[in-house]
């Protein structure tokens, strides 16, 4: 079953607009979630992340919004560049159980246009 | 460079040959973890030590795969009797105190 889910494989958004991301998760053990941009050829790069106590969390052009309700948290890059251009991955722990493990969704490929 | 470093990049190989990948951390991270990625899909979890002791193992990694780390430094993943479906991404990452985790560029296994 998967508990971390990004339900667009890709998303299209021209340079200079906002780009939105979307994540749900479905374990309620979650605590702790975060966002990785991975270029091809390279692993996953950290990129900002959000505890459960929170409900958004800002860096420079990125801000992740978390609704614990709903299970779903966001990442919005404003403005796009075309360096942003890469596939993000929602990751997500519980931490307060002691594991250590991130249980990540699928990823969805960002592009954004000139 | 003070990243995750891999070793090799690369490796093909043929179906029941045993293949071991090399994980450096960054220097003083004392948590490192492995996971496996497959096309079109999120990295999946296998295995976490902390220091020298491997506290928890995924589901996924069978009685083929076994994961050392010595003197708590760097880590080797073996895989045993490769079969086709180990072809996949193997990616390290380490931590140091918080929940972030700092990942290596992978070793990529083709298994023929």
């Amino acid at each position: 079953d998967q508990q971390v889910k990004q339900n667009s494989p890709s998303l299209s958004v021209q340079e200079g607009r906002i780009s939105i991301l979307n994540c749900d998760y479905t374990n309620s053990m979650f605590d702790y979630f975060l966002w990785y941009k991975k270029y091809p050829a390279e692993g996953p790069t950290f990129l900002i992340s959000i505890s459960s106590i929170k409900d958004k969390n800002e860096d420079g052009r990125f801000t992740v919004f978390l609704n614990k309700s709903a299970k779903h948290l966001s990442l919005h890059i404003v403005p796009s560049q075309p360096g942003d251009s890469a596939v993000y991955f929602c990751a997500a722990s519980a931490s307060r159980t002691g594991r250590r493990a991130l249980t990540f969704g699928s990823g969805t490929r960002l592009q954004v246009q000139p | 460079d003070t990243g995750v470093s891999q070793d090799p990049r690369h490796k093909i190989t043929k179906r029941g040959q045993n293949v071991t990948f090399r994980c450096d951390p960054i220097s003083e991270h004392n948590r490192l973890y492995w996971y496996r990625q497959t096309l079109g899909q999120g990295p999946e979890f296998l295995t976490y030590f902390q220091n020298e002791a491997q506290l928890e193992k995924s589901r996924l990694l069978s009685d083929r795969f076994s994961a050392e780390r010595p003197k708590g430094s760097f880590s080797t993943l073996e895989i045993q009797r490769t079969e086709q479906g180990d072809s996949a991404m193997y990616l390290c990452a380490s931590s140091l105190q918080g929940v972030e985790q700092f990942f290596g560029p992978g070793t990529r296994l083709t298994v023929l």
